[in-house]
């Protein structure tokens, strides 16, 4: 069955702390890649998304990902946290043709000032 | 403002009750998703509609059932509400194979 896994549920960062949150999916075949946010209280907010051309994609707020298809793997990365980036993040995959999109699990990031 | 909207934003249920969850969006989207997000779990696929007239299940359609109206609307129906339908429900709207657009959520109690 398709999945994807998002490595960390919990991870709290200070202010101005280096961020990466590991994303990986099992489907062989062409996907599209998408990171969602969702801050406290709030629905969900595309951060990123990745369906073809340049693996590196930079989304809002500072954030980007990496797509390694040898790895099955999109990255999310911020060079500096801040308070205001607490959230839940949300890695999907869509696989092939198929509109649904599959979650992660999410991951809480948690930023002190 | 453009977007997808659910109603209501809350709602408490006693076990065994019936309710529909409703969700319109305005941005002409062809296809249309119910999710339930549960801690530690993401969010759960219960039912989508690829284009009007069309609705078939997701993960996990047990318990629920699902109107397609009309391009704009797509309602979510428990017919007897049991306290493991307690959750929160998103529902999206997206062109076939792009970007989801997410309500605003429903927070559901089943007691």
């Amino acid at each position: 069955a398709q999945s994807v896994s998002q490595h960390n549920h919990h991870v709290i960062l200070s202010e101005a702390a280096s961020l990466e949150l590991g994303c990986n999916y099992s489907y062989g075949g062409t996907v599209n890649l998408f990171w969602y946010v969702q801050y406290p209280g709030q629905h969900l907010q595309l951060l990123l998304k990745y369906f073809s051309g340049d693996p590196l994609v930079k989304g809002i707020k500072g954030f980007e990902a990496e797509f390694i298809k040898s790895k099955f793997s999109f990255n999310l990365r911020k060079p500096s946290v801040q308070w205001s980036d607490t959230a839940e993040y949300f890695c999907a995959v869509k696989p092939g043709n198929t509109g649904k999109l599959i979650f992660g699990q999410g991951t809480t990031l948690q930023v002190k000032p | 403002n453009a977007g997808v909207t659910q109603t209501p934003k809350f709602q408490v249920l006693k076990t065994g009750q019936s309710m529909t969850l409703q969700c319109a969006q305005d941005m002409n989207h062809n296809s249309m998703y119910w999710y339930r997000q549960d801690p530690g779990m993401g969010l759960r696929l219960i039912y989508y509609s690829a284009s009007e007239g069309t609705t078939d299940k997701g993960e996990v359609p047990n318990g629920y059932n699902v109107s397609r109206l009309n391009k704009r609307e797509f309602s979510l129906r428990l017919e007897s509400a049991a306290p493991s339908q307690t959750s929160v429900y998103f529902c999206a709207s997206s062109e076939w194979g792009g970007s989801y657009t997410f309500g605003s959520g429903t927070r559901l109690t089943v007691v």
